[in-house]
């Protein structure tokens, strides 16, 4: 089985600031993890992947993610928030070994407020 | 745009109307999805279309009825909705879908369309 979990609903952070959307999942074997973000009146678009190879994964508009395989976590931060970051982030999983669920699965999502 | 339409974007309907979903994709994808979106839930796939075969069916209701006629077009079926069904109907495309999962497994949606179900 593979699940994941958003903890926070919404995040509010000032402009130029740092933000973090956490993410933690579970699944049996290794997991490939993905965040996508959906802007208003849009579905939503991929940002960044991991699959292998280094923890740290950069990835579209400044976004990178952080794998942490002990804590089973898949934070995505930005250095410095921009206005326009405002949207709502989905974090994903796929278990490599699980061929029986193909597709990926997501989390609730996480509201990104970005203050000027 | 992501090369995945939607249409309607929009679609208010009765309990008892039947209607369809349209998806059509042109980015030459082998594998077609659709996903419900409801606020603060986590995003719900309901099928999922190899080659226009049916590979995943998450237990979804048979008054939602899928069609996948070609690689390029999905279809949901709508009869005798639930108001709880009211949601954002999300169509997607990748690639493939294969056991093994692809290092370039990417998956491209549509901007949905909103239902209500009155």
């Amino acid at each position: 089985a593979q699940s994941v979990a958003q903890p926070e609903d919404q995040v509010n952070v000032a402009e130029g600031n740092p933000l973090t959307v956490k993410c933690t999942y579970s699944v049996s074997g290794n997991p490939y993890l993905f965040w996508y973000v959906q802007y208003p009146n849009r579905g939503l678009q991929f940002l960044l992947k991991y699959i292998t190879g280094d923890n740290l994964v950069k990835g579209s508009y400044g976004f990178e993610a952080e794998f942490n395989k002990s804590q089973t976590s898949f934070h995505l931060k930005k250095p410095s928030a921009l206005v326009s970051d405002s949207a709502l982030y989905f974090c994903a999983v796929r278990d490599i070994e699980d061929t029986g669920r193909r597709a990926l699965t997501f989390g609730s999502g996480t509201r990104l407020q970005v203050q000027p | 745009e992501t090369g995945v339409t939607q249409t309607p974007r929009h679609l208010v309907m009765g309990m008892t109307n039947k209607k369809s979903l349209k998806c059509e994709q042109h980015l030459g994808h082998n594998a077609m999805y659709w996903y419900k979106q409801s606020a603060k839930k986590p995003l719900e796939l309901m099928f999922v279309y190899s080659l226009e075969e049916r590979v995943e069916n998450n237990s979804v209701p048979s008054r939602f009825s899928p069609e996948c006629p070609n690689s390029s077009h999905l279809f949901l079926h709508l009869h005798t909705l639930q108001p709880e069904d009211s949601a954002l109907y999300l169509c997607a495309s990748s690639q493939d879908i294969a056991e093994r999962p692809a290092t370039n497994e990417k998956l491209f949606f549509g901007s949905g369309t909103q239902l209500s179900v009155l």
